[in-house]
């Protein structure tokens, strides 16, 4: 069945460093790919998506790449800020739409000054 | 330009009691959905309602939980006899469209379950 396997946390950072989350991802057919982002107290917010292979998502410095190759949406970003401190789900889509998505377990980011 | 809410936001029960959950869509939205973290592990989808309809329950355990989506009021989930086991936090999203470009599912902020 459809399943996505994220890098566990917690992840902690200094202000201005590099961030990679890794997500990889099992599905038939053509999935959609999602990042979602859930600050402390708060509802998850979708971050990115890509649609189709080779789709770069992009949003506040965020990337990710749509590889199929690898089966990978790998999250990055060039220089965090305390402010990204929050927890990440990578999740998946298998209708090309969103109906019924399919999540990680979360990635729990801090940012130290 | 409220969100989806949900309220309680906690929520403590013992075994054998019946919680209910509820969830408010943004305003114009017609599609809900409920989602289940356990502990440790990611959000499950359970189940996809559009007004006054099932669409989805393929998440749902068969037994003691249910939901609905009335033509007025919020999304209800109900989980009767509850156990040890239904700790949880459970997340609500709801979408302008189930399918196309609005269909982008927008969470509220989840209630979370605790059995004693």
């Amino acid at each position: 069945g459809d399943s996505v396997t994220q890098m566990e946390g917690p992840v902690t950072l200094s202000e201005e460093a590099f961030l990679t989350i890794n997500c990889t991802y099992t599905a038939t057919g053509y999935p959609s790919l999602f990042w979602y982002v859930q600050y402390p107290g708060e509802g998850l917010q979708l971050l990115l998506k890509a649609t189709k292979a080779d789709d770069k998502g992009s949003n506040k410095g965020f990337e990710a790449t749509y590889r199929k190759e690898t089966t990978s949406f790998h999250l990055e970003k060039g220089s965090v800020q305390v402010s990204d401190s929050a927890v990440y789900f990578c999740a998946l889509s298998d209708r090309g739409g969103a109906n019924n998505l399919f999540f990680g377990t979360g990635t729990r980011l801090t940012v130290i000054p | 330009n409220a969100g989806v809410m949900q309220n309680p936001r906690h929520l403590v029960r013992r075994r054998g009691q019946e919680a209910r959950l509820r969830c408010s869509p943004v305003k114009g939205h017609s599609h809900v959905y409920w989602y289940r973290q356990l502990p440790e592990e990611g959000l499950k989808f359970m189940v996809y309602l559009q007004k006054e309809n099932i669409i989805d329950e393929s998440g749902m355990p068969k037994e003691r939980f249910s939901a609905e989506f009335p033509k007025e009021g919020p999304s209800i989930l109900r989980i009767q006899q509850v156990v040890r086991g239904d700790s949880a936090a459970y997340f609500c999203a709801s979408s302008a469209e189930g399918q196309g470009i609005n269909n982008e599912q927008f969470f509220g902020p989840g209630t979370r379950l605790t059995v004693l």
